[in-house]
């Protein structure tokens, strides 16, 4: 079974960093990629598709990349908005436990 | 556009039986893998069960094999998913999703 790992678990950071999450796959899922932003109370917003195709609506801060089973998040330019928690989905399989991004 | 539209949660008890509707729309249902997605409240995304596009293949997370039946209706273009045994921990909002798109959800509450 393929399963995902998210490092790191909390990140504390401040306005304007520059912010990286990673996700690693136990196998090679090829381009079958997403990320998500969670805030308490919320449904999940999708952010990053196919592994690096910005979803609509989505600020151009947040960008995906990777191959493989190496997958990265970066939010360059930390907002006050994008303090949240953070999933990576194989599509339709399983999902990373979860980066939350805090105030540091 | 891709429409998932979820139906069919509520209140149960322990032991007892649901069933979760997702009517599916903008996109070639048959041809597309489908997905059922929970989150329980304070929790994380925990994929539940997938289906593949002619039904012939279907896999489930650990924790409701045997108890959860996923299947799909391609001439109805709707997916389902059977849920028996329910207990506590599977109190959860249920989520339809294909790829990366997903439903609003559904709530499932399992209390005595």
């Amino acid at each position: 079974d393929i399963q995902l790992t998210q490092s790191p678990s909390t990140l504390s950071a401040s306005v304007g960093d520059r912010v990286t999450i990673t996700c690693r796959a136990s196998q090679i899922i090829s381009g079958w990629l997403a990320w998500y932003q969670q805030k308490p109370g919320k449904a999940p917003k999708l952010l990053i598709y196919m592994v690096s195709s910005l979803e609509s609506g989505v600020p151009s801060r947040f960008s995906g990349s990777g191959s493989g089973t190496e997958f990265t998040l970066t939010i360059s330019g930390l907002q006050p908005d994008d303090f949240a928690t953070y999933y990576c989905q194989h599509y339709n399989y399983c999902f990373g436990p979860g980066t939350r991004v805090d105030l540091k | 556009e891709v429409q998932l539209v979820e139906s069919g949660g509520g209140l149960v008890q322990p032991g007892g039986s649901l069933r979760l509707s997702c009517a599916a729309s903008g996109f070639t249902f048959k041809n597309s893998w489908m997905s059922w997605v929970r989150q329980a409240p304070g929790k994380g995304l925990e994929w539940v069960a997938n289906i593949k596009g002619d039904g012939s293949e279907k896999s489930y997370v650990d924790s409701v094999e045997g108890r959860f039946t996923i299947s799909r209706d391609n001439a109805k273009n709707s997916l389902y998913l059977q849920m028996n045994s329910l207990r506590a921990e599977d109190t959860a909002i249920y989520y339809c999703v294909r790829n990366e798109r997903w439903g609003q959800g559904t709530l499932v509450t399992v209390s005595s």
